[in-house]
This record gives structure tokens, sequence and C-alpha cells, in this order.
């Protein structure tokens, strides 16, 4: 089963406009991580945030986590054509072993 | 480094017939988890395979067997295949059991 879900579940914008992506989760978590996914192939990782942290950077992405509000959000700044893909958050709780449990995704288009 | 590699990339079955899928782990990881994700929907957790034995299990019938060699690379295998299993399998590998995770690109299933 899932772990909750992500919204939007799909986001329309135009090159250089900023993407925000939020995920919502209903169990204790050590760590929530974000992917990508190109056309339905492998995932990517994109960055990890532990349950101790409440924001993280990498280059154009911005990950806040609320273990209050059990959500994180995803930002990409300054979009381009090639972030146009799906994304996931995936949650992991040491007590089950560290297994990935994912949500059903934000498919972004960006739009040239 | 080649990172995680799944073999084959596509394949197709016939409903009743077994399939076996491949993955060879990224260099220096030992654990190694399988998903399935339906076309439109996350991945979802299969089982983790460590030290050769599995270690955890999702929510899937026991059709679903796998196998983890000496050099940590790990089968899938189906049985009694069913229209419902057609999706993408992704393998991941991992330093341990409780770090980030790096995904193979997958192989897709089609069972006719």
């Amino acid at each position: 089963s899932q772990q909750g879900e992500e919204d939007p579940q799909a986001l329309s914008i135009q090159e250089g406009e900023n993407a925000t992506m939020n995920c919502s989760y209903k169990t204790s978590i050590n760590n929530l991580q974000w992917y990508r996914q190109n056309s339905g192939r492998g995932l990517v990782h994109l960055i990890l945030i532990r349950s101790n942290e409440r924001e993280k950077h990498s280059g154009r992405l911005r990950v806040t986590l609320d273990t209050s509000k059990k959500s994180s959000s995803l930002l990409i700044t300054a979009s381009r054509a090639a972030d146009t893909a799906s994304y996931f958050c995936a949650t992991v709780d040491y007590n089950q072993g560290g297994k990935l449990i994912f949500g059903q995704g934000t498919e972004l288009s960006v739009k040239p | 480094d080649a990172g995680v590699t799944q073999s084959p990339t596509h394949l197709i079955k016939t409903r009743g017939q077994q399939v076996t899928l491949r993955c060879s782990p990224k260099s220096g990881h030992d654990t190694v988890s399988w998903y399935q994700q339906a076309l439109g929907q996350g991945p979802q957790f299969i089982f983790q395979y460590y030290e050769e034995e599995e270690r955890q299990r999702g929510n899937f019938p026991d059709r679903f067997s796998g196998h983890q060699f000496p050099n940590y690379s790990s089968e899938l295998n189906v049985n009694a295949l069913l229209l419902g299993d057609s999706a993408l399998y992704l393998c991941a590998s991992s330093q341990t059991l409780n770090t980030e995770a790096f995904f193979g690109q997958g192989t897709r299933l089609t069972v006719v």
C-alpha cells in the first residue's frame, strides 16, 4: 500500500518558473527521499532529508520537512524542459527495516 | 561504476508461465530490494535481501520469490504469471539496510 499522497498529481509550467510538489505521509519516519523518473524508466535519487532536519538544498532543489504535519515539499527553481518527469517522495522507517514506501507521484511538464 | 544493472529490459510472457529477472547491485552495495510499479502508480515494495537472506517482504503472494547470491546480485522469480503482474520491476541497491537506495532502469514485464 502507498504511504500517502502527493499533490498535485500533475503540474504544467513554463520554463523558468518554479515548481512545487507536496507529499504527505501517515506514519513515523526516519527520513524522506525524493526521486525523479523519466518516461517510466529507473528512479533517480534527488535528495534525502532526515527526520531531524527541516530544510535541505541541492542545486536548484529545495526540500522541506514538517514532521508535525507529516508533510514534505520539493521546490524546483528556474525549471527547465529537461525537468519534465514524474517525481516521487518515499519514506523510510528504520523500524520497518528501511524499505521505501512511495507516494503516487507528481507528473511535471515543463514547456519550453 | 556501472551502477545498478537489470536484465532483461523488456520481456513478454504468457499467462501461467514463470519468469526470472536479474539485478546486479552498484559496486560496494550489499543490500538489494525489488519493487513493482504498475502504470501510473508509485513503486510498491516486494522484498529485500541482505546477506543472502530475505529480510523483509511486502504484501505480495508466494508466487513472488527471490534469491541473493554471494556476489550480492539478485534474482526475482514470479510463478504462474497473471495478467495483473504486468508492470515495471525495479531493483534497488544500498550499502547496508538503511542508506540511500540506487535504482536500476527496470524490467518491463508484459503478460499476455
